[in-house]
């Protein structure tokens, strides 16, 4: 189970640091990733960190701005958004690597998503 | 960056009838390329995997195939439950990409 929180409204060039709680499966072991959805658009991938965090890597759109971090003793995973802007409103959903260590694979479980609203 | 399409954009169908989504990358990606589905108000759920790997738990009437550049999700004998958005994801390079979804209706 993944369940994501911390979403909310926030003004542009703000801070919001989103969290996702996994539970149902050895956390430690998966690649965890962030994947966001416009209000009526597609999905949009955000950014990854591997099981161990060694492997860190954002989208273009959001390098610079957001940085994915990871707690295995917690089971959490985090994404720390700054210098908002209006087009990352969206619901951003936390979703595992279906494979143990592996950095890239389909998405196997997601969250059921936390609403980032940006506007002043 | 891989450019993923998809058609049609939307389809309205009946049930029991087949229908066959397409989705194209601009570069060969293998068989790295993944279904979802989406229903209204949910989370995307995997349906294939690689391709054309089935996933436990999902409906025998949904296959997956290609290679390469050009891909297709087949779904036989529709179901109500079905009326949803399927969208392709590459997971070859990254970025990861999503195709733009293909809305279906069941009529």
């Amino acid at each position: 189970l993944l369940v994501e929180s911390g979403g909310g409204v926030a003004q542009p060039g703000r801070s919001l640091r989103i969290s996702c709680a996994a539970s149902g499966f050895a956390f430690e072991d998966y690649a965890m990733h962030w994947v966001r959805q416009g209000p009526g658009k597609g999905l949009e991938w955000v950014s990854s960190i591997s099981w161990n965090r060694d492997s860190i890597v954002y989208a273009n759109s959001v390098k610079g701005r957001f940085s994915i971090s990871r707690d295995n003793a917690k089971n959490s995973l985090f994404l720390q958004m700054n210098s908002l802007r209006v087009d990352d409103t969206a619901l951003y959903y936390c979703a595992k690597i279906r494979n143990a260590k592996w950095l890239v694979d389909a998405f196997d479980l997601w969250g059921q998503g936390t609403m980032v609203t940006v506007t002043s | 960056e891989i450019v993923l399409t998809q058609s049609p954009d939307f389809q309205s169908v009946t049930p029991k009838e087949k229908i066959t989504i397409t989705c194209r990358a601009s570069e060969n990606i293998g068989s790295s390329l993944h279904w979802y589905q989406q229903k209204p108000g949910q989370s995307p759920k995997l349906l294939i995997k690689h391709a054309s790997q089935s996933i436990s738990g999902v409906p025998s009437r949904f296959s997956g195939s290609g290679s390469g550049t050009d891909f297709t999700l087949t779904i036989n004998s529709l179901e109500p439950e079905d009326a949803a958005t399927y969208y392709c994801h590459q997971s070859s390079s990254f970025p990861f990409t999503f195709g733009p979804g293909t809305k279906l209706d069941i009529k």
